[in-house]
């Protein structure tokens, strides 16, 4: 079992749709949780990222963190075809080299 | 105004060689780091520099090595390339060595033929 879960997709909505990413982790010593976003032929950029647990908001991007399930989610409103990439989770541990540990990523289609 | 730019961005290259790739950063971070992407689009850690020192090393065979000339610049150096080695090479910089937040470089796509 890898430490970090993540459906590769693809997940193909309509745009306009509210679109829900997730991830599922093994390690519960895990405190920084982020969100990469990568285009295709580009490299990865940092979205969102949150401490611990609860929710982060960021115009149509919400960041959503339960440590006691070990699940995080990324909520995007209102889609856009710009949205179309594939959306890495990725994690830190707590006292660690803070090298991340990625997920495989989700494939994004958002068709106009 | 790149932030992360490496060279080349493909790289097509016979088994056996022996080849590089450099990456330089501007913003003026302490750390850098080489990733390998591979093709079920796995992101892994190689190498990580803080201040042209070396301070992590995971399990990577040691035909890679990496150098740091100064605080800005990273280059990877791969000897007797092998089939597995094709992947794409990522670098990436942070403020510093204890930070979640690192910038990406647009990737070094290498295929061993």
């Amino acid at each position: 079992q890898k430490e970090v879960e993540q459906d590769p997709g693809p997940l193909s909505v309509p745009e306009g749709a509210i679109v829900s990413l997730n991830c599922t982790y093994s390690n519960s010593a895990f405190q920084y949780f982020m969100w990469y976003r990568q285009y295709s032929r580009k490299g990865p950029e940092l979205l969102m990222y949150t401490y611990s647990s609860g929710n982060k908001e960021d115009g149509r991007f919400t960041a959503q963190v339960d440590k006691s399930s070990k699940y995080i989610s990324l909520f995007i409103r209102d889609s856009q075809p710009s949205d179309s990439a594939t959306y890495l989770c990725a994690m830190i541990l707590s006292g660690g080299s803070y090298i991340p540990t990625f997920g495989r990523g989700t494939s994004l289609i958002v068709h106009p | 105004d790149t932030a992360v730019s490496q060279t080349p961005k493909y790289l097509v290259t016979q088994m056996g060689n022996d080849k590089s790739i450099k990456c330089e950063q501007n913003l003026g971070h302490d750390t850098m780091y080489w990733y390998k992407q591979d093709s079920k689009k796995f992101l892994k850690i190689m190498f990580s520099y803080n201040n042209k020192e070396l301070i992590i090393n995971e399990t990577v065979p040691n035909r890679f090595s990496p150098k740091s000339p100064d605080k800005a610049h990273l280059n990877l150096h791969i000897n007797s390339l092998e089939l597995g080695d094709s992947a794409v090479y990522f670098c990436a910089s942070s403020r510093a060595r204890a930070t979640h937040e690192q910038y990406f470089g647009p990737g070094t796509r290498l295929t061993v033929t």
